[in-house]
C-alpha cells in the first residue's frame, strides 16, 4: 500500500524558515518523480515544486522561487521542501505527491493527507 | 497564458450527465489532469492523458480535449461524485491547477 506522511509543519514567524519531510513507502521511491501542491485555507489547489526520479530536473511556481528548496534523498525514500523566507501567503495546507512518471508530469496519483503550515506573527 | 479557467460551480441532477471544463492556452499543447477532491480529504486523480483513468476510477468518468479546452464528463452522476474538481496542465517552466469546480449532485 503507497503511503505518503508528511510532517515538519507547524506555526512560524514571517520570515523565518521551516523545512517539511515526506517519508513514502509502498513503492519503488526512486522510480517516480516527486511533487509538493498546497491548499490555502478554504481555497484551491496551487502546485509548489516538483523533483524528477533523480532530481534532475526540477521545477518550481513562480510564487516560491528563490524561496523554497526541493530534495529528496532516495536512500531514505524521503521528500524534502526547505521553506525560507516565509510569507502570511505561504500558510496552507502542504500537501507531498507521487507522479506517475519518472520524470516530471501533470499526474498525481498518490497524496498524502497534509501537514499544515501557519505563517503568523 | 498559463491561467487555467474554470466554473466555480456545477450542478447535475442524479444519473444525468455533466461536463466540467477547463481553458487555458497550455492546453493546446499539453493535456490537462483531473482531480476529485471531497471535504477534509485528499485530492484523487481521476483523469489523466488523452483519456486515462487510474485504476479504482468508475468508467463514468471520461476525457476530452479541444483547442484550448479540456473536458472531464461523467456519464450517469452518482451522489458520490459530488465534490470539487481541479484540472492541471502544464507550460514550458511550471505546473498550474485551474481554480476549481465544485459540482454539486441534485
Amino acid at each position: 500500500e503507497v503511503q505518503l506522511v508528511e510532517s515538519g509543519g507547524g506555526l512560524v514567524q514571517p520570515g523565518r524558515s521551516l523545512r517539511l519531510s515526506c517519508a513514502a513507502s509502498g513503492f519503488t521511491f526512486d522510480d517516480y518523480a516527486m511533487h509538493w501542491v498546497r491548499q490555502a485555507p478554504g481555497k484551491g489547489l496551487e502546485w509548489v515544486s516538483g523533483i524528477s526520479w533523480n532530481s534532475g530536473s526540477i521545477a518550481y511556481a513562480d510564487s516560491v522561487k528563490g524561496r523554497f528548496t526541493i530534495s529528496r534523498d532516495n536512500a531514505k525514500n524521503s521528500l524534502y521542501l526547505q521553506m525560507n523566507s516565509l510569507r502570511a501567503e505561504d500558510t496552507a495546507l502542504y500537501y507531498c505527491a507521487k507522479d506517475i512518471r519518472p520524470t516530471v508530469t501533470t499526474s498525481f496519483d498518490y497524496w498524502g493527507q497534509g501537514t499544515l503550515v501557519t505563517v503568523s506573527s | 497564458s498559463s491561467e487555467l479557467t474554470q466554473d466555480p460551480a456545477v450542478s447535475v441532477a442524479l444519473g444525468q450527465t455533466v461536463r466540467i471544463t477547463c481553458q487555458g492556452d497550455s492546453l493546446r499543447s499539453y493535456y490537462a489532469s483531473w482531480y476529485q477532491q471531497k471535504p477534509g480529504q485528499a485530492p484523487v486523480l481521476v483523469m489523466y492523458g488523452k483519456n486515462n483513468r487510474p485504476s479504482g476510477i468508475p468508467d463514468r468518468f471520461s476525457g476530452s480535449s479541444s483547442g484550448n479546452t479540456a473536458s472531464l464528463t461523467i456519464t450517469g452522476a452518482q451522489a458520490e461524485d459530488e465534490a470539487d474538481y481541479y484540472c492541471n496542465s502544464r507550460d514550458s517552466s511550471s505546473i498550474h491547477f485551474g481554480g476549481g469546480t465544485k459540482l454539486t449532485v441534485l
